[in-house]
């Protein structure tokens, strides 16, 4: 069973470029969320993506957008990148386990550098 | 607004002692409340975690206990080994079904010295 897989590992971006960074869901899972984690931070919530709605938005600017597919998959969008931009982003999904408990699931991030 | 700090920041014990990590949390309708383990370029890894109803949680060497008068809640670790060296991380939330969100604390690195 595949767990929480994330797009590209790594990426360099130049300032004022956009990027999109992509996720699929932990089988099962329905909500995709998007954590930002600056070196030496712990994260910081993003937004959450259900039913391919934005259901929850942390305190990031209009330049971070998202997007849900019908297959749960999502993407992070970043226009007009910014150096401070530069952060390891996380992309966490959950759902009602079968065992009724409440998963929720880290990917291994896309390390993103923006130069 | 939500915030969760964590103390200490760092925390160096020898192989076999405990280690303590204490976290407060401000929203007193947050009802979840996991720890994540995050070692150097992986993800994070929920190690263990306890909803508002419940005073304290154990798994082997882990136990996790919750005052929600005081609104802390601590990550104890007993026996502790050079493979727990890490950065460990607390959080709060109000949880509903799936959809809830994780307010994070900055994060403790733990160093087991052998």
């Amino acid at each position: 069973d595949a767990g929480v897989t994330q797009s590209p590992t790594h990426l360099i971006k130049t300032r004022g470029q956009q990027v999109t960074l992509r996720c699929s869901p932990k089988s099962g899972h329905d909500t995709v969320s998007w954590y930002q984690q600056a070196l030496g931070q712990g994260p910081q919530f993003i937004f959450q993506y259900y039913e391919e709605e934005e259901r929850q938005r942390g305190n990031f600017p209009d330049r971070f957008s998202g997007h849900q597919f019908p297959n749960y998959s999502s993407e992070l969008n970043v226009n007009a990148l910014l150096l401070g931009d530069s952060a390891l982003y996380l992309c966490a999904s959950s759902g009602i386990e079968w065992t009724g408990g409440y998963g929720y699931t880290f990917g291994s991030g896309t390390r993103l550098t923006v130069v | 607004g939500e915030n969760v700090e964590q103390h200490p920041s760092t925390l160096s014990v020898q192989e076999g002692d405990s280690a303590v990590i204490k976290c407060t949390y401000s929203d007193s309708a947050s009802n979840y409340f996991p720890w994540y383990k995050q070692e150097l370029g992986k993800r994070p890894q929920l190690i263990i975690d306890i909803r508002s109803n419940v005073g304290e949680k154990k798994d082997q060497r882990i136990a996790v206990t919750l005052n929600k008068t005081a609104k802390h809640f601590s990550l104890h670790i007993t026996e502790t080994q050079p493979e727990d060296s890490a950065v460990y991380f607390c959080a709060a939330s109000k949880r509903r079904g799936s959809s809830y969100k994780l307010i994070f604390g900055s994060g403790t690195r733990l160093l087991v010295r052998p």
